[in-house]
């Protein structure tokens, strides 16, 4: 196990709802990012977060928006729900230097929007 | 065209067999190359990651970077069932990251 833990496991939505996604990461580590896996795909890149602000950010609109706090755990905030953001939701955790060479991923979040 | 393509396979061979598993890039400012394996319901895990061109080997496990091609493998020597997974590859430019598709891996007892 990483020790990058998420909460819950799964949740389902309705469309236009909003969800909050949790993680907390590895002990030491200071940088997070979340991603998004669409069933059958590789990850996306979604943000980084690193002293509680974001610090890279991949092909997502505003309505995805992040939260890391001084213990270094994060949240995953979506506004206005669409189907297609049904999805598992990846967080990793790493030391900021190494934030893409070695970042350990949780088991994810499966959402479900109906 | 997508940044990263990977074959999804599923790839299927039996125990004891090299496998390969490819991926071709477009962004030539690509700096980092990584692979990932996935097990059924959990999250990657990294596997090996390097920067270079070249090969790159730890215990069963080879990556090898061809810049000048643009393309990128893994080599697994002595495949076991345990090496049943997706295995994604992933690349680094700058702050964006990203991931191919995985590919599908079986290892037949």
């Amino acid at each position: 196990e990483t020790g990058v833990t998420q909460s819950p496991t799964h949740l389902i939505k309705t469309r236009g709802q909003q969800v909050t996604l949790r993680c907390s990461s590895q002990s030491g580590h200071n940088t997070v990012s979340w991603y998004q896996q669409a069933l059958g795909q590789g990850p996306q890149f979604i943000f980084q977060y690193y002293r509680e602000e974001e610090n890279g950010r991949g092909n997502f609109p505003p309505r995805f928006s992040g939260l890391q706090f001084p213990n270094y755990s994060s949240e995953l905030n979506v506004n206005a729900l669409e189907l297609d953001d049904s999805a598992l939701y990846l967080c990793a955790s790493s030391l900021v230097d190494r934030a893409y060479t070695e970042a350990f991923f949780g088991q994810g979040t499966r959402l479900t929007v109906v | 065209q997508k940044e990263v393509e990977q074959d999804p396979g599923p790839l299927s061979v039996p125990e004891g067999a090299i496998v390969s598993l490819n991926c071709t890039y477009s962004n030539s400012a690509f700096q980092y190359f990584m692979w990932y394996r996935q097990y059924s319901r959990k999250g990657p895990e990294l596997l090996m990651y390097t920067y270079s061109s070249g090969n790159k080997e730890d215990g069963r496990f080879t990556a090898q970077v061809d810049k000048s091609s643009k393309y990128i493998s893994l080599f697994i020597r002595d495949s076991q069932p345990s090496d049943s997974a997706t295995y994604l590859c992933a690349m680094r430019v700058l702050d964006q990251f990203y991931f191919g598709t995985g590919t599908s891996l079986t290892v037949i007892p």
